[in-house]
């Protein structure tokens, strides 16, 4: 298996424009999480999926960002507007057991 | 919900000797404890984990303990190496499966040669 596959690895945009994150999980994984890692706090979950269905959005910081899974291979990660504040290095995960994470995407907002 | 911290934040330690890095955590209710290595411009990776019904895990150089009275958990490298130098992170939940994880703050490990 290929692994967590994130797209892009790397992403620039300017301030006010969308940004869309893309997953595909580990074949078999039931859970798919979505992390965001800066230094100053470090990873933090945002967002995760059991079998498709999102079960603690908690995380997401406001309403400018949503996330999706309309399947088991294929996650969304959307953030519009986004704000320079949204720079950081986004990670997916996927859960069998254990949970196994891709690249991640550097999203600078400039 | 769970705090895990973790210590210490930086780790410097001569090639060969051990390194130790600890976590504690606030949910008594967690019951899985993995430890990520995350290198330069990488996901982290995950290295060794735990369940609460052990003590302690072995992995050739890298080994685990669990104290669930206690509720800590630690990481132990033996014969350090260049290679080990790296972010470490422990995280804990509720279940190796379809539970989130909370992250300590990482320690970042130089090894020197």
């Amino acid at each position: 298996d290929a692994g967590v596959i994130q797209s892009p690895r790397h992403e620039v945009t300017e301030m006010g424009q969308e940004v869309t994150l893309r997953c595909k999980p580990i074949s078999g994984h039931n859970s798919l999480f979505w992390y965001r890692q800066t230094m100053m706090r470090g990873l933090e979950l945002l967002i995760y999926f059991n079998n498709n269905v999102p079960i603690d959005d908690s995380g997401m910081p406001e309403d400018r960002f949503s996330a999706k899974m309309p399947n088991a291979s294929f996650s969304t990660l959307k953030i519009q507007p986004s704000e320079p504040r949204d720079s950081a290095v986004y990670f997916c995960a996927s859960s069998g057991v254990g949970a196994f994470f891709g690249q991640g995407t550097r999203l600078t907002v400039v | 919900g769970e705090n895990v911290e973790q210590h210490p934040s930086t780790l410097s330690v001569q090639e060969g000797d051990s390194a130790v890095i600890k976590c504690t955590y606030s949910d008594s209710a967690s019951n899985y404890f993995p430890w990520y290595k995350q290198e330069l411009g990488k996901g982290p990776q995950l290295i060794i984990d735990i369940r609460s019904n052990v003590g302690e895990k072995k992995d050739q150089r890298i080994a685990v303990t669990l104290n669930k009275t206690a509720k800590h958990f630690s990481l132990h490298i033996t014969e350090t190496q260049p290679e080990d130098s790296a972010v470490y992170f422990c995280a804990a939940s509720r279940g190796a499966a379809g539970n989130k994880l909370t992250f300590g703050g990482g320690t970042r490990v130089l090894v020197k040669p």
